[in-house]
């Protein structure tokens, strides 16, 4: 999935650590979008934003929080991770009136 | 509340076996039903947008087809490179024309 880069590929946590997934993209999309992927439950939204500077809640924002300074990259954020966060999480991007594009995922186990 | 039923969960193909994928959805202002492909370890990868009632899409073996209650995704004659799961989402107007997706069709065509 060429233009939307998603950082790390892979991360083993435990229980209360926190960390940060980086989502880049290259094609100057106005939307991003965080989405969280489980077995059985299809791909979920945790946040998303509309453009540089904003952001907002999507269907299962609890325990995370997201960023968007710039507007390439799209941060999501866990403070303390807990172990109902492991999952395999995608971003996405869009220009207006478009379809979704998104990353390769990041598979996020917590122990 | 957006929701998106996709039926059957999993189905199993001799190449060359054509098939159906169903995709029911209720949603408040359709904006568009999406059709993804996903392969493993991979995000999902886009086939197609359809729009309204009666309209129709077709890319090398696929077609999609849209009623006003559910879309159905038609393989002819599968080849075993078109084993994947097929997602099927639709966009609504509010939280950013944000996708609510099914769980998927895992598809798997044996040669």
């Amino acid at each position: 999935n060429a233009g939307v880069t998603q950082t790390p590929k892979f991360r083993v946590l435990k229980t209360g650590q926190s960390m940060t997934l980086l989502c880049a993209q290259d094609m100057n999309h106005e939307y991003m979008y965080w989405y969280r992927q489980d077995p059985g439950m299809g791909l979920r939204l945790i946040h998303y934003s509309v453009g540089e500077g904003t952001t907002a809640k999507g269907e299962v924002p609890d325990g995370y929080n997201v960023s968007r300074l710039k507007k390439q990259n799209f941060l999501l954020g866990l403070e303390s991770a807990a172990p109902s966060q492991t999952s395999v999480y995608f971003c996405a991007s869009r220009p207006s009136n478009q379809p979704q594009h998104f990353g390769d995922g990041t598979r996020l186990s917590i122990l | 509340e957006d929701q998106v039923t996709q039926s059957p969960e999993a189905l199993r193909l001799q190449e060359g076996e054509s098939s159906s994928l169903n995709c029911s959805y209720t949603v408040s202002g359709l904006r568009g039903l999406f059709w993804y492909r996903q392969d493993p370890g991979k995000g999902p990868e886009f086939l197609f947008t359809l729009y309204s009632a009666g309209e129709e899409k077709e890319k090398e073996r696929l077609k999609a087809t849209l009623t006003k209650k559910e879309s159905f995704l038609h393989i002819t004659a599968p080849k075993p490179e078109d084993s994947a799961t097929y997602l099927c989402a639709v966009q609504a107007p509010a939280a950013g024309n944000k996708l609510t997706f099914g769980g998927g069709t895992r598809v798997l065509v044996k040669p």
